[in-house]
């Protein structure tokens, strides 16, 4: 049974430029949140999708969009990105219940030049 | 509005010896709590939650985490500590009186076990 997966490892861009990161959630579960490491802190919430709908957002701009799939994979967007998008992108995949764990993939590291 | 504090920035324990990661909470109500590792490089491995019961929750690796309401505190313990156990150590809360609310995590504890 696969877990979470993401896509790509790594990537690097330039300022003002856009990005596409895609996460697989885990087999059997419909929920998808992503979170945004920097360096040194601890996760912190972007959004979360359930029936290919946003359903909770966190403290993050409108540069910052996602969307969810069908078979509910998601990807997370951000658009006109400066140095301080540079960080760990994490996805989790749970069940969407409060008691459920959430379970994440290894990362995609955001290196903004 | 619910929050995590792990008070040290760092643990250094011997392998061999018992080592707890401290984690105090705030949040309304009977919390959901969680502690997750992180090796370099690497995503957030799930160790173990706390819902609801025995306040002594096992998890996985050998670790345990004792939820203390009167303290709220939840602190993640080892009896013998190992080498691979070296890692970035996040407590997570979730209110669960705020609906399907995302985790709040804690800045992090680096642990080195020292041979």
């Amino acid at each position: 049974d696969a877990g979470v997966t993401q896509s790509p490892t790594h990537l690097i861009k330039t300022r003002g430029q856009q990005v596409t990161l895609r996460c697989s959630p885990k087999s059997g579960h419909d929920t998808v949140s992503w979170y945004q490491q920097a360096l040194g802190q601890g996760p912190q919430f972007i959004f979360q999708y359930y029936e290919e709908e946003e359903r909770q957002r966190g403290n993050f701009p409108d540069r910052f969009s996602g969307h969810q799939f069908p078979n509910y994979s998601s990807e997370l967007n951000v658009n006109a990105l400066w140095l301080g998008d540079s960080a760990l992108y994490l996805c989790a995949s749970s069940s969407g219940q409060p008691t459920d764990t959430q379970y994440f993939g290894p990362g995609t590291r955001l290196t903004v030049l | 509005a619910q929050s995590v504090a792990q008070p040290e920035d760092q643990v250094n324990v011997a392998e061999g010896n018992p080592l707890t990661v401290k984690c105090t909470y705030s949040v309304s109500g009977n919390p959901y709590l969680f502690w997750y590792v992180q090796y370099p490089n690497r995503g957030l491995q799930f160790l173990l939650k706390y819902i609801t019961g025995d306040n002594l929750v096992k998890g996985s690796y050998g670790f345990e985490a004792e939820f203390n309401k009167s303290q709220t505190s939840f602190h993640l313990k080892k009896p013998s500590a190992l080498v691979s156990d070296s890692a970035l150590y996040f407590c997570a809360v979730r209110d669960p009186f705020s609906g399907n609310t995302p985790l709040v995590f804690g800045k992090g504890t680096r642990l080195s076990v020292i041979a």
